[in-house]
């Protein structure tokens, strides 16, 4: 079975503070990871996958097959990242999410 | 204008009664989902359908139903078997090399 867990609920930092979002996962197979965001009163939006390995809006995450782990980072925190995030993994044709970590950056 | 369209925006159902969820798409996905969210709980998929006329039970399925009569459509019917209707339903689709679209959610209250 494929789970994933995001062991915070709240996360709670000062603008211009490194963040770090946590995800693990488990899967038999080779899994295809995602970050998605929600902000207030808008949908719920990809923000990174990590076959593309790229950075959006500052935010990286790599894939650590050894730990089963895809943790969000950003370097430093802005007010408007204020948002719920949530990991996710596709693993036999669904795609899994996990509880979701709201992150709040305070001024 | 391609997209997912979830209707209605919310919806108002009194005890024991069945009522439809609306998610149509046009962007020909082969495949759509639909996810309940709850506060501390995150998305729980309930069903999804990879093909037409083809759908599968998520982790949550007992109480809802679902159809794949047409690629654009997946309704959602939330029966009376249903203990606990009330959150928020969100409905995706993907197409097969994979990306999942949203739509914008309707939230259920039983009254």
């Amino acid at each position: 079975a494929q789970r994933v867990t995001q062991p915070e609920k709240l996360l709670s930092v000062f603008k211009g503070a490194p963040v770090e979002l946590k995800c693990n996962y488990s899967y038999s197979g080779s899994p295809e990871l995602f970050w998605y965001v929600q902000y207030s009163r808008q949908r719920l939006q990809l923000l990174l996958r990590h076959i593309s390995r790229e950075s959006i809006k500052g935010f990286t995450a790599d894939l650590n097959k050894g730990e089963t782990s895809f943790h969000l980072k950003k370097p430093f925190a802005q007010e408007e990242d204020s948002a719920m995030y949530y990991c996710a993994l596709v693993g036999f044709q669904k795609l899994v999410f996990g509880t979701g970590t709201r992150l709040l950056v305070s001024p | 204008d391609g997209g997912i369209t979830q209707s209605p925006k919310y919806l108002f159902r009194k005890e024991g009664q069945n009522v439809t969820l609306s998610c149509e798409q046009n962007l020909n996905h082969d495949a759509m989902y639909w996810y309940r969210q709850d506060p501390g709980q995150g998305l729980r998929l309930i069903y999804y359908s990879q093909i037409v006329n083809d759908f599968q039970k998520g982790d949550i399925a007992e109480g809802y139903s679902v159809s794949r009569e047409k690629k654009e459509s997946f309704p959602l019917t939330v029966t009376s078997a249903q203990k606990n209707p009330t959150a928020f339903y969100l409905c995706a689709s993907s197409p097969r090399e994979g990306g999942y679209t949203f739509g914008s959610g309707t939230r259920l209250t039983v009254v």
